[in-house]
């Protein structure tokens, strides 16, 4: 079965200041990946999602993560973050195999604080 | 708009008076799944829909019942709610069939909370 790690329960950054949030995951094969935002209050947001392909994927709000196979990575960067930014966010990973497999696990999520 | 919708957003019930939360999609995804948020655990999937007619047991399906009889809506069902199952709870869907299309759109969220 599939798992994902999210070891930082809460960052907190300085506006404009970079960002990284580590993502590890459990996979016998190359996992789908994902990335999403919960702002206060508010449902999911997909922020960027790796199928297969370029290993450093480009997601919205200026976001990015990079696929490490060898770690089993998939952590989320930010070179500046802004105000906005203050949020929870989520790794999750799907499995690539049919049949039930359209599942998604997802960690723990890390709790983003942004000072000004 | 493409979306997910939840209703109710906010519900306050007794223990064992059962209820239903609907989730709808207008975007003709065949794939539907429920999940609950509770701090310090993430999403957990309650159950899923690949298609009409077509559900299963996600992480934490004990407690909830789930119906997929058309393909745009599918309720959650709590017979005997309990207070462990106050939670936030998230409706997705997915259109199906390859694997660039396994991305999930959220719905907005259900709170609930059983006394």
């Amino acid at each position: 079965a599939q798992s994902v790690t999210q070891p930082d329960i809460h960052i907190t950054v300085s506006e404009g200041a970079s960002l990284e949030l580590r993502c590890n995951y459990s996979y016998g094969a190359t996992p789908y990946l994902f990335w999403y935002v919960q702002s206060p209050g508010q449902g999911l947001q997909l922020l960027l999602k790796y199928f297969s392909g370029d290993t450093l994927v480009q997601g919205i709000k200026g976001f990015e993560a990079e696929f490490k196979r060898s770690q089993s990575s998939f952590n989320l960067r930010k070179p500046s973050v802004h105000w906005s930014d203050a949020a929870e966010y989520f790794c999750a990973v799907g499995a690539r195999s049919s049949g039930s497999a359209r599942q998604l696990t997802f960690g723990s999520g890390t709790q983003l604080t942004v000072l000004p | 708009e493409a979306q997910v919708t939840q209703n109710p957003r906010y519900l306050i019930t007794v223990t064992g008076k059962k209820l239903t939360v609907t989730c709808s999609q207008n975007m003709n995804h065949e794939y539907m799944s429920w999940y609950r948020q509770d701090p310090g655990l993430g999403l957990r999937q309650i159950y899923y829909s690949m298609n009409v007619e077509v559900t299963d047991k996600g992480d934490v399906p004990e407690g909830y019942k789930v119906s997929r009889k058309e393909k745009r809506n599918f309720p959650l069902i709590l017979e005997s709610p309990s207070p462990n199952q106050t939670s936030l709870y998230f409706c997705a869907s997915s259109p199906s069939r390859t694997g660039k299309s396994d991305t999930q759109y959220f719905g907005p969220g259900t709170r609930l909370t059983v006394l």
